[in-house]
């Protein structure tokens, strides 16, 4: 069965800190797995995709590595702001008809000032 | 450009109701979804459409049915809430529905169901 995990499920941090949200897939056969950002009452923002043939993706202070062998990925934000509070969820894309997206249950991440 | 829009934004039912979720998007998408989003669950697919005219059955489809009226609209409908089906419900449409093509995400219908 394809299941994507993410661990912790809640993390805070002080503001300035590094910090690395985890995402685990048990199918390593995805197409790319996709980081998005879920602020309180809001829709999904789409923040880094990274395509099964590469390693990682950056975009600003974000950095999502992918490792498929071991079936995992994680999402490196560098010096935490306030603003980056939301939640965090990870997407494994299988592909097929569906163009299949298996979504991990998410991180709530809180900076604090 | 909107994007992909929802409404209503907020739907408070009685058990045995029924109601009608609108989607839009105005990207010119081919393909669409309907997700439910329940605490501890992440987000499940319930149906989606390929393309005008076609709608298939996703993870959780018990419940609901659609309807693809255009190439820009995608309804979920529920004929008789129940309870289980209070969830945050989002719609996403991808341009042509390829494998591992980017989907873009409404802002969510949060439903409860009394």
């Amino acid at each position: 069965k394809q299941e994507v995990t993410q661990i912790p499920a809640a993390l805070s941090v002080p503001e300035g800190e590094n910090l690395v949200l985890n995402c685990s897939f048990t199918d390593s056969a995805i197409y790319n797995l996709q980081w998005f950002r879920q602020d309180p009452g809001k829709g999904l923002t789409s923040l880094l995709l990274i395509q099964s043939s590469q390693r990682e993706q950056t975009s600003g202070r974000l950095n999502a590595s992918l490792d498929k062998s071991s079936g995992r990925s994680t999402l490196y934000i560098a010096a935490s702001q306030p603003g980056d509070s939301a939640t965090y969820l990870c997407a494994g894309n299988y592909g097929g008809a569906t163009n299949k997206l298996i979504f991990g249950t998410g991180t709530l991440l809180a900076v604090q000032p | 450009n909107a994007g992909v829009t929802q409404t209503p934004k907020f739907q408070v039912l009685k058990t045995g109701q029924s109601m009608t979720l609108q989607c839009a998007q105005d990207m010119n998408h081919n393909s669409m979804y309907w997700y439910r989003q329940d605490p501890g669950m992440g987000l499940r697919l319930i149906y989606y459409s390929a393309s005008e005219g076609t709608t298939d059955k996703g993870e959780v489809p018990n419940g609901y049915n659609v309807s693809r009226l255009n190439k820009r609209e995608f309804s979920l409908r529920l004929e008789s809430a129940a309870p289980s089906q209070t969830s945050v419900y989002f719609c996403a449409s991808s341009g042509l529905g390829a494998p591992g093509e980017t989907q873009y995400f409404g802002p969510g219908t949060r439903l409860l169901v009394l």
